[in-house]
């Protein structure tokens, strides 16, 4: 079991629809992270947040709107999104952005865009 | 960024040690030496980590080369839940901005 939780496991929406992805630590963690993942790939870093803060966008397309509510909380939400988008979409938080701080990683929320 | 190296796959029997390597000739004095694998339809799990000396935890070890140009991922008896993609990756611990990195990593497979 992980102790960062994403919400839904899965997602089907269509190109023009508006949905969220949520995510949640319970562990104290001040940093948080959002990556994205295609089928047979390794993980890309999309956004950080550090004390509910945005400290680094990966360029990503500003179809993806990332927000943190508060320490506990991480939401990623979705507008106007492309088929090239399906891919899994992967939380993660860490104590602090250090590099030797390990990254707890959620299981997930797999997207598929019509 | 200082680059990683891992064989694309790797084999071995269930219950017998197994050692990945990863070769990373052009590491800083700074960078951190990670380790994360994922198994099938999960998210990545943090394994282990190092800076100069090696590490034990519950998960597996890690040997760090003396001249720290190459370091190995020790598991010391592979179980079938062990069958995984293991990255191997670096972080330097100077500048902030520098996150994690996924290569192509070590694809495990664990024959019973």
């Amino acid at each position: 079991d992980t102790e960062v939780t994403q919400t839904p496991k899965h997602l089907v929406m269509g190109m023009t629809n508006k949905k969220s992805l949520k995510c949640e630590q319970h562990m104290g963690h001040r940093a948080m992270y959002w990556y994205k993942q295609k089928a047979k790939k390794p993980p890309e870093l999309m956004f950080v947040y550090s004390y509910e803060k945005l400290s680094i966008n990966e360029s990503v397309p500003s179809r993806f709107s990332p927000e943190c509510p508060n320490s506990s909380l991480l939401n990623l939400h979705l507008h106007a999104l492309q088929p090239e988008d399906s891919a899994l979409y992967l939380c993660a938080s860490s104590p602090r952005t250090g590099a030797n701080q390990p990254q707890h990683f959620g299981d997930g929320t797999r997207l598929s865009i019509l | 960024d200082a680059k990683t190296t891992q064989p694309n796959s790797m084999e071995s029997n269930e219950e017998e040690p197994v050692h990945l390597p990863c070769n990373h000739s052009t590491i800083s004095g700074t960078d951190y030496i990670h380790w994360y694998r994922q198994l099938p339809s999960q998210g990545p799990e943090y394994v282990i980590h190092g800076l100069t000396s090696n590490v034990n935890n519950r998960m597996a070890s890690l040997a760090i080369a003396e001249d720290r140009k190459s370091s190995t991922l020790i598991l010391h008896r592979a179980t079938l839940r062990d069958a995984a993609v293991y990255y191997c990756i670096l972080r330097d611990g100077n500048n902030a901005g520098n996150m994690l990195t996924f290569g192509g990593g070590t694809r495990l497979m664990v024959k019973p």
